[in-house]
Protein backbone atom coordinates (compact mmCIF):
# COMPACT_ATOMS: atom_id res chain seq x y z
CA UNK A 1 0.00 0.00 0.00
CA UNK A 2 1.55 3.18 -1.07
CA UNK A 3 -1.54 5.46 -0.01
CA UNK A 4 -1.51 8.86 1.27
CA UNK A 5 -4.43 10.48 2.03
CA UNK A 6 -5.63 14.41 2.39
CA UNK A 7 -8.17 16.56 3.50
CA UNK A 8 -10.43 18.18 2.68
CA UNK A 9 -10.34 17.85 -1.13
CA UNK A 10 -11.25 21.49 -1.83
CA UNK A 11 -11.26 24.44 0.61
CA UNK A 12 -12.02 27.90 0.14
CA UNK A 13 -11.67 30.03 2.81
CA UNK A 14 -11.47 34.32 3.01
CA UNK A 15 -8.39 36.04 4.20
CA UNK A 16 -9.96 36.29 7.74
CA UNK A 17 -10.06 32.61 8.21
CA UNK A 18 -8.51 30.22 10.04
CA UNK A 19 -8.30 26.34 8.19
CA UNK A 20 -5.95 23.18 8.71
CA UNK A 21 -5.40 20.64 6.36
CA UNK A 22 -4.47 16.90 7.07
CA UNK A 23 -2.50 14.30 5.91
CA UNK A 24 -2.34 10.89 6.57
CA UNK A 25 0.00 7.75 5.63
CA UNK A 26 -0.19 4.32 7.35
CA UNK A 27 3.50 2.83 5.32
CA UNK A 28 5.64 3.60 8.36
CA UNK A 29 7.04 6.42 6.18
CA UNK A 30 9.73 8.77 9.10
CA UNK A 31 9.64 11.89 6.72
CA UNK A 32 6.74 13.76 5.59
CA UNK A 33 6.39 16.67 3.35
CA UNK A 34 4.11 19.66 1.91
CA UNK A 35 4.41 21.11 -1.31
CA UNK A 36 2.54 23.74 -3.02
CA UNK A 37 1.46 23.28 -6.57
CA UNK A 38 0.42 26.56 -8.98
CA UNK A 39 -1.27 25.90 -12.30
CA UNK A 40 0.95 24.64 -15.04
CA UNK A 41 3.98 24.64 -12.69
CA UNK A 42 6.01 21.00 -10.63
CA UNK A 43 5.10 21.13 -7.23
CA UNK A 44 7.23 23.19 -4.83
CA UNK A 45 8.37 22.27 -1.51
CA UNK A 46 7.08 24.22 1.59
CA UNK A 47 8.31 22.16 4.85
CA UNK A 48 10.08 18.93 5.15
CA UNK A 49 9.44 16.44 9.08
CA UNK A 50 11.55 13.98 10.05
CA UNK A 51 10.36 12.08 12.88
CA UNK A 52 8.23 14.17 13.83
CA UNK A 53 10.94 17.11 14.32
CA UNK A 54 10.32 20.09 11.17
CA UNK A 55 13.74 19.25 9.57
CA UNK A 56 13.42 22.12 6.36
CA UNK A 57 11.22 25.22 6.17
CA UNK A 58 11.71 26.91 2.65
CA UNK A 59 11.18 30.23 3.93
CA UNK A 60 7.44 29.78 3.99
CA UNK A 61 5.25 33.23 5.52
CA UNK A 62 4.39 32.62 8.51
CA UNK A 63 0.73 32.40 7.76
CA UNK A 64 1.42 28.71 6.98
CA UNK A 65 2.06 27.08 10.17
CA UNK A 66 2.70 23.23 9.99
CA UNK A 67 2.12 20.69 12.51
CA UNK A 68 3.50 16.45 13.01
CA UNK A 69 1.41 15.22 15.71
CA UNK A 70 2.59 11.76 15.49
CA UNK A 71 4.36 9.55 12.67
CA UNK A 72 1.07 9.15 10.95
CA UNK A 73 -0.51 13.00 10.42
CA UNK A 74 0.92 15.96 9.04
CA UNK A 75 -1.59 19.03 9.72
CA UNK A 76 -0.85 22.41 8.19
CA UNK A 77 -2.38 25.38 9.60
CA UNK A 78 -3.81 28.25 7.40
CA UNK A 79 -4.50 31.87 9.11
CA UNK A 80 -4.75 35.25 7.34
CA UNK A 81 -3.81 33.81 3.86
CA UNK A 82 -3.45 35.95 1.02
CA UNK A 83 -5.75 35.38 -2.85
CA UNK A 84 -2.06 34.58 -4.12
CA UNK A 85 -2.11 31.21 -1.79
CA UNK A 86 -4.96 29.86 -4.19
CA UNK A 87 -3.37 26.53 -5.16
CA UNK A 88 -2.94 22.66 -5.19
CA UNK A 89 -1.57 21.84 -1.47
CA UNK A 90 0.38 18.40 -1.77
CA UNK A 91 1.47 16.02 1.18
CA UNK A 92 4.08 13.87 0.60
CA UNK A 93 5.90 10.85 2.55
CA UNK A 94 9.25 8.48 2.04
CA UNK A 95 11.25 5.91 4.02
CA UNK A 96 14.65 6.59 4.74
CA UNK A 97 17.48 4.74 2.46
CA UNK A 98 20.22 2.74 3.62
CA UNK A 99 23.14 4.63 2.87
CA UNK A 100 21.24 7.64 3.46
CA UNK A 101 18.66 10.26 1.80
CA UNK A 102 15.34 8.95 1.42
CA UNK A 103 13.92 6.57 -0.93
CA UNK A 104 10.64 7.59 -3.18
CA UNK A 105 8.60 10.01 -2.21
CA UNK A 106 4.92 8.96 -2.19
CA UNK A 107 1.97 11.91 -2.72
CA UNK A 108 -1.64 12.16 -1.62
CA UNK A 109 -4.45 13.66 -4.32
CA UNK A 110 -3.68 17.08 -2.50
CA UNK A 111 -6.81 19.96 -1.45
CA UNK A 112 -7.18 22.67 -3.83
CA UNK A 113 -7.31 25.95 -1.58
CA UNK A 114 -9.46 28.74 -2.96
CA UNK A 115 -8.49 32.30 -0.97
CA UNK A 116 -11.06 34.91 -1.42
CA UNK B 1 22.73 24.25 -8.17
CA UNK B 2 20.51 21.39 -9.58
CA UNK B 3 19.14 21.66 -12.76
CA UNK B 4 16.14 19.83 -14.68
CA UNK B 5 15.08 19.93 -17.72
CA UNK B 6 12.46 18.82 -19.49
CA UNK B 7 11.64 18.22 -23.33
CA UNK B 8 9.32 18.53 -24.96
CA UNK B 9 6.68 21.09 -23.12
CA UNK B 10 3.91 19.29 -24.67
CA UNK B 11 3.25 16.29 -27.45
CA UNK B 12 0.49 15.52 -29.24
CA UNK B 13 0.46 11.81 -30.35
CA UNK B 14 -1.74 9.50 -32.52
CA UNK B 15 -2.85 6.35 -29.93
CA UNK B 16 -0.48 3.80 -30.94
CA UNK B 17 2.15 6.25 -31.76
CA UNK B 18 5.23 5.20 -29.84
CA UNK B 19 7.61 8.64 -28.54
CA UNK B 20 10.08 9.81 -26.15
CA UNK B 21 10.21 12.34 -22.93
CA UNK B 22 13.26 13.54 -22.56
CA UNK B 23 14.54 14.54 -18.87
CA UNK B 24 18.68 16.35 -18.77
CA UNK B 25 19.75 17.18 -15.52
CA UNK B 26 22.96 18.45 -13.72
CA UNK B 27 23.25 17.53 -10.16
CA UNK B 28 26.14 17.47 -7.44
CA UNK B 29 26.53 13.74 -7.78
CA UNK B 30 22.81 11.66 -8.92
CA UNK B 31 21.07 9.74 -6.03
CA UNK B 32 17.96 9.09 -7.10
CA UNK B 33 15.77 10.08 -10.69
CA UNK B 34 12.13 10.01 -10.08
CA UNK B 35 9.37 9.92 -12.92
CA UNK B 36 5.81 10.91 -11.96
CA UNK B 37 2.68 10.89 -14.03
CA UNK B 38 0.19 13.97 -12.66
CA UNK B 39 -3.33 14.13 -13.68
CA UNK B 40 -5.08 17.25 -13.33
CA UNK B 41 -6.25 18.55 -10.46
CA UNK B 42 -4.57 15.43 -8.86
CA UNK B 43 -1.44 14.77 -7.00
CA UNK B 44 1.25 13.04 -8.65
CA UNK B 45 1.50 9.61 -9.06
CA UNK B 46 4.66 7.64 -8.59
CA UNK B 47 5.99 5.71 -11.96
CA UNK B 48 9.92 4.49 -11.63
CA UNK B 49 13.07 5.61 -9.59
CA UNK B 50 16.21 4.93 -11.17
CA UNK B 51 19.46 4.88 -8.92
CA UNK B 52 22.39 4.53 -11.78
CA UNK B 53 23.16 4.90 -15.24
CA UNK B 54 22.41 1.95 -16.75
CA UNK B 55 19.60 1.34 -15.30
CA UNK B 56 16.48 0.56 -17.20
CA UNK B 57 12.84 0.40 -15.51
CA UNK B 58 9.32 -1.12 -17.23
CA UNK B 59 5.78 -1.09 -16.70
CA UNK B 60 2.95 -1.63 -19.01
CA UNK B 61 3.46 0.76 -22.12
CA UNK B 62 6.73 2.99 -20.40
CA UNK B 63 10.25 2.25 -20.15
CA UNK B 64 12.47 4.36 -18.32
CA UNK B 65 15.78 4.65 -18.75
CA UNK B 66 19.26 6.41 -17.52
CA UNK B 67 22.18 7.66 -18.53
CA UNK B 68 24.39 9.88 -16.52
CA UNK B 69 23.44 13.18 -17.74
CA UNK B 70 19.48 12.62 -18.64
CA UNK B 71 16.82 10.37 -18.78
CA UNK B 72 13.97 8.70 -21.24
CA UNK B 73 11.00 8.20 -20.80
CA UNK B 74 9.56 5.64 -23.51
CA UNK B 75 5.65 5.38 -24.14
CA UNK B 76 5.09 2.49 -26.54
CA UNK B 77 1.70 2.32 -28.73
CA UNK B 78 0.32 5.04 -26.37
CA UNK B 79 -3.61 5.35 -25.50
CA UNK B 80 -5.43 7.80 -25.08
CA UNK B 81 -5.33 7.13 -20.81
CA UNK B 82 -1.68 7.50 -21.24
CA UNK B 83 -2.69 11.55 -21.66
CA UNK B 84 -1.10 13.35 -18.76
CA UNK B 85 1.47 15.27 -17.29
CA UNK B 86 4.73 13.41 -16.73
CA UNK B 87 7.55 15.03 -13.96
CA UNK B 88 10.67 14.39 -13.77
CA UNK B 89 12.55 14.94 -10.38
CA UNK B 90 16.24 14.28 -9.28
CA UNK B 91 17.77 14.55 -5.83
CA UNK B 92 21.27 15.23 -5.04
CA UNK B 93 23.62 13.10 -2.93
CA UNK B 94 24.04 16.56 -0.65
CA UNK B 95 20.57 16.68 -0.08
CA UNK B 96 18.43 14.31 2.05
CA UNK B 97 15.08 15.19 1.26
CA UNK B 98 15.24 17.86 -1.42
CA UNK B 99 13.68 16.89 -5.02
CA UNK B 100 14.35 19.34 -7.82
CA UNK B 101 11.58 19.15 -10.61
CA UNK B 102 11.58 19.70 -14.21
CA UNK B 103 8.60 21.58 -15.70
CA UNK B 104 6.78 18.25 -16.93
CA UNK B 105 5.84 17.16 -20.07
CA UNK B 106 2.07 17.74 -21.39
CA UNK B 107 1.31 14.29 -23.23
CA UNK B 108 -2.32 14.29 -25.21
CA UNK B 109 -3.06 11.28 -26.86
CA UNK B 110 -5.55 11.08 -29.62
CA UNK B 111 -8.27 8.16 -30.15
Amino acid sequence: DTEVTQTPKHLVMGMTNKKSLKCEQHMGHRAMYWYKQKAKKPPELMFVYSYEKLSINESVPSRFSPECPNSSLLNLHLHALQPEDSALYLCASSRPRGGGGQETQYFGPGTRLLVL
Amino acid sequence: EDQVTQSPEALRLQEGESSSLNCSYTVSGLRGLFWYRQDPGKGPEFLFTLYSAGEEKEKERLKATLTKKESFLHITAPKPEDSATYLCAVQALTNDYKLSFGAGTTVTVRA
